[in-house]
């Protein structure tokens, strides 16, 4: 298996534009995690979902964050407008969820900064 | 969620055991221990999990005491790719909502020393 896939890998972009990122989960899984790591907050979940329906968005910081998960095997979050404290690695992680605790696999990140 | 402290650093030379230590004094009774390792520019990556007493795969192991306050991930004979962040972590099994979640704190950063 490929593992997970995040495209793409870094973006650079401009105070006020639109920016969406893209996660393919591990073929079989059934949950997946968007996660932000910075230097000064470390790594914090923004939203899960669970068979593609959203779980817990509470760690999304505001409105301009929006996640989707369309079908099993695709999910982005899109920023939009952009500001330059958004600048960070974003990670996405999926599971295979049961009845014990899940192993999460988490993808490359994408490296995100806000000019 | 329970919370978790772990230092923020530690050092070690090559070949040494490293023990970095957890401590989870709120722990609940469903919650299980896990701990992940994450290199430079890669994301998190699963080492090892428990609920109590030890727990020994081929990375590394875990002591869980009686009361379930701490653990102790324990690295064997540690070289330079050991040098990483490690993250431990603690939550509840499967609820019926889905998987659940993972809170990360800051981690431990070990540097492994020639």
């Amino acid at each position: 298996d490929a593992g997970v896939i995040q495209s793409p890998r870094h973006e650079v972009t401009e105070m006020g534009q639109e920016v969406t990122l893209r996660c393919k989960p591990i073929s079989g899984h059934n949950s997946l995690f968007w996660y932000r790591q910075t230097m000064m907050r470390g790594l914090e979940l923004l939203i899960y979902f669970n068979n593609n329906v959203p779980i817990d968005d509470s760690g999304m910081p505001e409105d301009r964050f929006s996640a989707k998960m369309p079908n099993a095997s695709f999910s982005t979050l899109k920023i939009q407008p952009s500001e330059p404290r958004d600048s960070a690695v974003y990670f996405c992680a999926s599971s295979l969820a049961g009845l014990v605790y899940n192993e999460q696999f988490f993808g490359p990140g994408t490296r995100l900064t806000v000019l | 969620l329970a919370k978790t402290t772990q230092p923020i650093s530690m050092d070690s030379y090559e070949g040494q055991e490293v023990n970095i230590t957890c401590s989870h004094n709120n722990i609940a009774t469903n919650d299980y221990i896990t701990w992940y390792q994450q290199f430079p520019s890669q994301g998190p990556r699963f080492i090892i999990q428990g609920y109590k007493t030890k727990v020994t795969n081929e990375v590394a192991s875990l002591f869980i005491p009686a009361d379930r306050k701490s653990s102790t991930l324990s690295l064997p004979r540690v070289s330079l790719s050991d040098t990483a962040v490690y993250y431990c972590l603690v939550g509840s099994a499967y609820s019926g909502a889905g998987s659940y979640q993972l809170t990360f704190g800051k981690g431990t950063k070990l540097s492994v020393i020639p």
